[in-house]
């Protein structure tokens, strides 16, 4: 079993839906990180949290640290929301990353 | 302020040869990680460097080393060139290094490394 599991693998979306991507983890972690990834392969750090929720426009990242379970929400979704978004754990000196979530948003 | 930099961002090599990826941090930002990322995978820990020292190594064959520079800048060495050597390798920089406090990190748009 991985240390870090995202779900679903792959999303299909139509523009306006709200989206949710779930990250459960195994590990003891400091912090957990939300990245976004475009197909030219630069990742972006979306969010950083230790703890509840954060807010940023339309992205919402929450975190249960007893249940181990992030969510990443995305409201009124959009085309160029379409990426791989991925869950990484934060340890003493690495990140250890889940596999990602294909998000395709069509128009 | 440039961010996390990285060279070549493509790369050609034959199996066998060596090769060479190059990093350079955010200013100010003393660790520097590396990661390697198949196609279809998620990104692999490979090294973290802080204050020019290895802090942290993954799983990864002795034909793959690195080292951080005074200036912090680093270089990932892989000797050996195998086919499935071919992915992304992505560097990524952070103020110090984790523990007591975390720091976040910010990613360099990769070495697209391409072994025939």
């Amino acid at each position: 079993k991985n240390e870090v599991e995202q779900s679903p693998q792959n999303l299909t979306a139509q523009e306006g839906e709200f989206i949710t991507i779930n990250c459960s983890y195994s590990v003891g972690i400091s912090a957990l990180h939300w990245l976004q990834q475009h197909p030219g392969g630069g990742i972006v750090s979306l969010f950083m949290l230790s703890s509840g929720k954060k807010k940023h426009g339309r992205l919402i990242a929450t975190i249960n640290i007893q249940e181990k379970h992030s969510s990443l929400h995305i409201t009124a979704s959009h085309p160029r929301d379409s990426a791989v978004y991925i869950c990484a754990v934060c340890g003493n000196y690495k990140l250890t990353f889940g596999k990602g979530t294909l998000l395709t948003v069509n128009p | 302020d440039a961010g996390v930099t990285q060279s070549p961002t493509h790369l050609i090599k034959t199996r066998g040869q060596h090769v060479t990826l190059r990093c350079s941090p955010i200013s100010g930002h003393k660790s520097v990680s590396w990661y390697q990322q198949v196609l279809g995978q998620g990104p692999q820990f490979i090294f973290q460097y802080y204050e020019k020292e290895e802090r942290g190594r993954g799983n990864f064959p002795d034909r793959f080393s690195a080292r951080q520079f005074p200036n912090y800048s680093s270089e990932l060495n892989v000797n050996a060139l195998l086919l499935g050597d071919s992915a992304l390798y992505l560097c990524a920089s952070s103020l110090r290094q984790g523990a007591l406090r975390v720091y976040g990190y910010t990613f360099g748009s990769g070495t697209r490394l391409t072994v025939v």
